[in-house]
Protein backbone atom coordinates (compact mmCIF):
# COMPACT_ATOMS: atom_id res chain seq x y z
CA UNK A 1 0.00 0.00 0.00
CA UNK A 2 1.12 3.78 -0.10
CA UNK A 3 2.70 5.70 2.69
CA UNK A 4 4.36 8.59 2.96
CA UNK A 5 6.74 9.05 6.13
CA UNK A 6 8.19 12.67 8.04
CA UNK A 7 9.75 13.29 10.85
CA UNK A 8 7.23 15.24 12.71
CA UNK A 9 9.08 18.20 14.31
CA UNK A 10 12.44 20.40 13.08
CA UNK A 11 13.53 23.29 14.73
CA UNK A 12 16.41 26.08 13.64
CA UNK A 13 17.52 29.53 13.92
CA UNK A 14 17.22 32.19 11.14
CA UNK A 15 19.72 31.97 8.64
CA UNK A 16 20.56 28.06 9.41
CA UNK A 17 19.47 25.91 6.57
CA UNK A 18 16.69 23.53 7.16
CA UNK A 19 16.46 19.91 6.14
CA UNK A 20 13.18 18.15 5.78
CA UNK A 21 12.75 14.09 4.93
CA UNK A 22 10.21 12.41 3.78
CA UNK A 23 10.43 8.53 2.73
CA UNK A 24 7.37 7.19 0.40
CA UNK A 25 6.66 3.83 -1.19
CA UNK A 26 4.79 3.98 -4.18
CA UNK A 27 7.55 3.82 -7.42
CA UNK A 28 5.08 4.75 -9.97
CA UNK A 29 4.70 8.27 -8.96
CA UNK A 30 6.02 10.48 -11.84
CA UNK A 31 5.97 13.99 -9.59
CA UNK A 32 6.88 14.51 -6.16
CA UNK A 33 5.45 17.51 -4.25
CA UNK A 34 6.10 19.82 -1.34
CA UNK A 35 3.44 21.32 0.29
CA UNK A 36 3.41 24.01 2.72
CA UNK A 37 0.53 24.76 5.55
CA UNK A 38 0.54 27.93 7.74
CA UNK A 39 -2.14 28.85 10.41
CA UNK A 40 -4.90 30.22 8.91
CA UNK A 41 -4.09 29.92 5.50
CA UNK A 42 -4.80 27.03 3.00
CA UNK A 43 -2.38 24.45 1.58
CA UNK A 44 0.27 25.52 -1.15
CA UNK A 45 2.25 24.13 -3.62
CA UNK A 46 6.15 24.72 -2.81
CA UNK A 47 7.58 23.10 -5.51
CA UNK A 48 7.77 19.32 -7.21
CA UNK A 49 10.07 17.31 -8.47
CA UNK A 50 9.74 15.01 -11.81
CA UNK A 51 10.62 11.28 -10.66
CA UNK A 52 14.06 11.02 -13.61
CA UNK A 53 15.68 13.93 -11.47
CA UNK A 54 17.97 13.90 -8.84
CA UNK A 55 17.78 17.15 -8.20
CA UNK A 56 15.96 20.60 -8.44
CA UNK A 57 16.74 23.99 -7.33
CA UNK A 58 14.27 26.91 -6.84
CA UNK A 59 15.59 30.03 -4.90
CA UNK A 60 16.30 29.08 -1.40
CA UNK A 61 14.61 25.24 -2.42
CA UNK A 62 16.66 22.57 -2.95
CA UNK A 63 14.69 19.40 -3.37
CA UNK A 64 16.58 16.14 -3.68
CA UNK A 65 15.73 12.57 -4.76
CA UNK A 66 16.59 9.36 -4.47
CA UNK A 67 14.79 7.03 -6.15
CA UNK A 68 16.67 3.69 -5.43
CA UNK A 69 15.97 4.48 -1.30
CA UNK A 70 12.62 6.21 -1.99
CA UNK A 71 13.85 9.33 -0.47
CA UNK A 72 12.88 12.79 -0.96
CA UNK A 73 14.17 16.04 0.67
CA UNK A 74 14.14 19.98 0.85
CA UNK A 75 15.92 22.03 1.77
CA UNK A 76 15.71 25.69 2.71
CA UNK A 77 18.31 28.38 2.21
CA UNK A 78 18.78 30.93 4.69
CA UNK A 79 15.94 29.62 6.92
CA UNK A 80 13.68 32.97 7.78
CA UNK A 81 10.90 33.04 10.35
CA UNK A 82 8.24 33.52 7.49
CA UNK A 83 9.08 29.98 6.37
CA UNK A 84 7.96 28.39 10.18
CA UNK A 85 4.98 26.31 9.05
CA UNK A 86 4.13 22.54 8.36
CA UNK A 87 5.75 21.25 5.23
CA UNK A 88 4.13 18.29 3.51
CA UNK A 89 5.88 15.78 1.04
CA UNK A 90 3.02 14.10 -1.04
CA UNK A 91 3.13 12.16 -3.96
CA UNK A 92 0.31 11.18 -7.05
CA UNK A 93 0.66 7.93 -8.70
CA UNK A 94 0.65 7.50 -12.64
CA UNK A 95 -1.79 4.44 -12.00
CA UNK A 96 -4.80 3.33 -9.71
CA UNK A 97 -6.18 5.85 -7.66
CA UNK A 98 -4.99 9.26 -8.76
CA UNK A 99 -5.45 11.17 -5.78
CA UNK A 100 -1.98 12.78 -3.79
CA UNK A 101 -0.72 10.62 -0.72
CA UNK A 102 0.52 12.79 1.88
CA UNK A 103 2.75 12.67 4.81
CA UNK A 104 1.87 13.05 8.03
CA UNK A 105 4.09 17.10 7.79
CA UNK A 106 6.86 18.10 9.56
CA UNK A 107 6.91 21.24 12.26
CA UNK A 108 9.23 23.87 10.82
CA UNK A 109 10.31 26.03 13.84
CA UNK A 110 12.43 28.98 13.10
CA UNK A 111 14.26 30.53 16.15
CA UNK A 112 15.12 34.23 15.36
CA UNK B 1 -8.87 34.13 -10.87
CA UNK B 2 -10.99 32.97 -8.04
CA UNK B 3 -9.17 30.46 -6.15
CA UNK B 4 -11.42 27.38 -4.70
CA UNK B 5 -13.81 28.46 -2.26
CA UNK B 6 -15.55 26.20 0.60
CA UNK B 7 -18.44 27.03 2.96
CA UNK B 8 -19.01 27.25 5.56
CA UNK B 9 -15.01 28.01 7.29
CA UNK B 10 -16.73 26.86 10.73
CA UNK B 11 -19.36 23.90 11.60
CA UNK B 12 -19.93 23.16 14.81
CA UNK B 13 -22.23 20.25 15.23
CA UNK B 14 -24.17 18.03 17.58
CA UNK B 15 -23.09 13.95 17.43
CA UNK B 16 -26.01 12.81 15.33
CA UNK B 17 -26.73 15.81 13.45
CA UNK B 18 -26.11 15.72 9.80
CA UNK B 19 -23.75 18.19 7.74
CA UNK B 20 -23.74 19.71 4.30
CA UNK B 21 -19.84 20.95 2.89
CA UNK B 22 -19.71 23.02 -0.29
CA UNK B 23 -16.90 23.44 -2.35
CA UNK B 24 -17.04 25.67 -5.10
CA UNK B 25 -13.62 24.56 -7.59
CA UNK B 26 -11.58 26.88 -9.82
CA UNK B 27 -13.61 27.52 -13.12
CA UNK B 28 -12.66 24.53 -15.82
CA UNK B 29 -11.08 22.22 -13.35
CA UNK B 30 -12.27 19.13 -14.37
CA UNK B 31 -11.28 17.22 -11.17
CA UNK B 32 -12.40 17.76 -7.48
CA UNK B 33 -11.15 16.29 -4.50
CA UNK B 34 -12.07 16.10 -0.98
CA UNK B 35 -9.40 15.15 1.67
CA UNK B 36 -10.08 15.09 5.44
CA UNK B 37 -6.91 16.60 7.89
CA UNK B 38 -7.32 15.24 11.47
CA UNK B 39 -5.54 17.33 14.00
CA UNK B 40 -2.00 16.87 13.81
CA UNK B 41 -2.05 14.53 10.78
CA UNK B 42 -1.44 14.75 7.25
CA UNK B 43 -4.46 14.66 4.59
CA UNK B 44 -6.38 11.55 4.09
CA UNK B 45 -8.16 11.17 0.46
CA UNK B 46 -11.93 10.71 0.28
CA UNK B 47 -13.39 10.85 -2.84
CA UNK B 48 -12.96 12.56 -6.34
CA UNK B 49 -14.65 13.54 -9.31
CA UNK B 50 -13.10 13.69 -13.05
CA UNK B 51 -15.70 15.20 -15.54
CA UNK B 52 -18.08 12.67 -16.14
CA UNK B 53 -16.55 9.68 -15.37
CA UNK B 54 -17.40 8.07 -12.15
CA UNK B 55 -16.29 9.05 -8.79
CA UNK B 56 -13.14 7.64 -7.19
CA UNK B 57 -15.38 7.11 -3.76
CA UNK B 58 -12.40 4.30 -2.32
CA UNK B 59 -11.45 6.93 0.77
CA UNK B 60 -14.81 7.72 2.11
CA UNK B 61 -14.51 6.04 5.47
CA UNK B 62 -17.99 4.87 6.21
CA UNK B 63 -21.43 4.90 4.32
CA UNK B 64 -22.23 7.93 6.27
CA UNK B 65 -19.98 9.98 4.19
CA UNK B 66 -20.93 11.08 0.23
CA UNK B 67 -20.40 13.67 -2.13
CA UNK B 68 -21.99 14.84 -5.49
CA UNK B 69 -20.91 17.39 -7.64
CA UNK B 70 -22.76 18.90 -10.55
CA UNK B 71 -21.12 18.67 -13.36
CA UNK B 72 -18.00 20.37 -13.56
CA UNK B 73 -18.94 22.73 -10.57
CA UNK B 74 -19.68 22.88 -7.29
CA UNK B 75 -19.39 19.82 -5.14
CA UNK B 76 -21.05 18.96 -1.65
CA UNK B 77 -19.64 16.42 0.95
CA UNK B 78 -22.13 15.12 3.33
CA UNK B 79 -21.87 13.55 6.55
CA UNK B 80 -25.35 11.75 7.86
CA UNK B 81 -25.22 10.96 11.66
CA UNK B 82 -22.25 12.76 12.41
CA UNK B 83 -20.04 11.08 15.12
CA UNK B 84 -16.69 12.85 17.38
CA UNK B 85 -14.22 11.22 15.04
CA UNK B 86 -15.54 13.06 11.96
CA UNK B 87 -14.06 15.91 13.10
CA UNK B 88 -11.03 17.43 11.55
CA UNK B 89 -10.99 19.81 8.60
CA UNK B 90 -12.00 19.14 5.42
CA UNK B 91 -10.44 20.13 2.51
CA UNK B 92 -11.75 20.67 -0.79
CA UNK B 93 -9.12 20.70 -4.02
CA UNK B 94 -9.07 21.00 -8.13
CA UNK B 95 -7.35 20.60 -10.82
CA UNK B 96 -7.28 21.28 -14.48
CA UNK B 97 -7.47 17.05 -14.65
CA UNK B 98 -6.21 14.16 -13.70
CA UNK B 99 -3.36 14.00 -16.43
CA UNK B 100 0.02 12.44 -15.48
CA UNK B 101 1.82 15.74 -16.95
CA UNK B 102 2.46 18.97 -14.54
CA UNK B 103 0.59 21.63 -14.41
CA UNK B 104 -2.25 19.81 -15.52
CA UNK B 105 -2.82 17.73 -12.51
CA UNK B 106 -1.46 20.25 -9.74
CA UNK B 107 -4.07 20.42 -7.14
CA UNK B 108 -5.33 23.97 -5.96
CA UNK B 109 -6.90 23.91 -2.01
CA UNK B 110 -9.46 25.77 -0.52
CA UNK B 111 -9.21 26.86 2.84
CA UNK B 112 -11.05 24.34 4.52
CA UNK B 113 -13.92 23.86 6.68
CA UNK B 114 -13.57 22.94 10.01
CA UNK B 115 -16.08 20.33 11.55
CA UNK B 116 -16.53 20.22 15.33
CA UNK B 117 -18.81 17.17 16.53
CA UNK B 118 -19.70 17.70 19.83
Amino acid sequence: GEDVEQSLFLSVREGDSSVINCTYTDSSSTYLYWYKQEPGAGLQLLTYIFSNMDMKQDQRLTVLLNKKDKHLSLRIADTQTGDSAIYFCAEFPDTGRRALTFGSGTRLQVQP
Amino acid sequence: GAGVSQSPSNKVTEKGKDVELRCDPISGHTALYWYRQRLGQGLEFLIYFQGNSAPDKSGLPSDRFSAERTGESVSTLTIQRTQQEDSAVYLCASSLSLAVTFPYNEQFFGPGTRLTVL
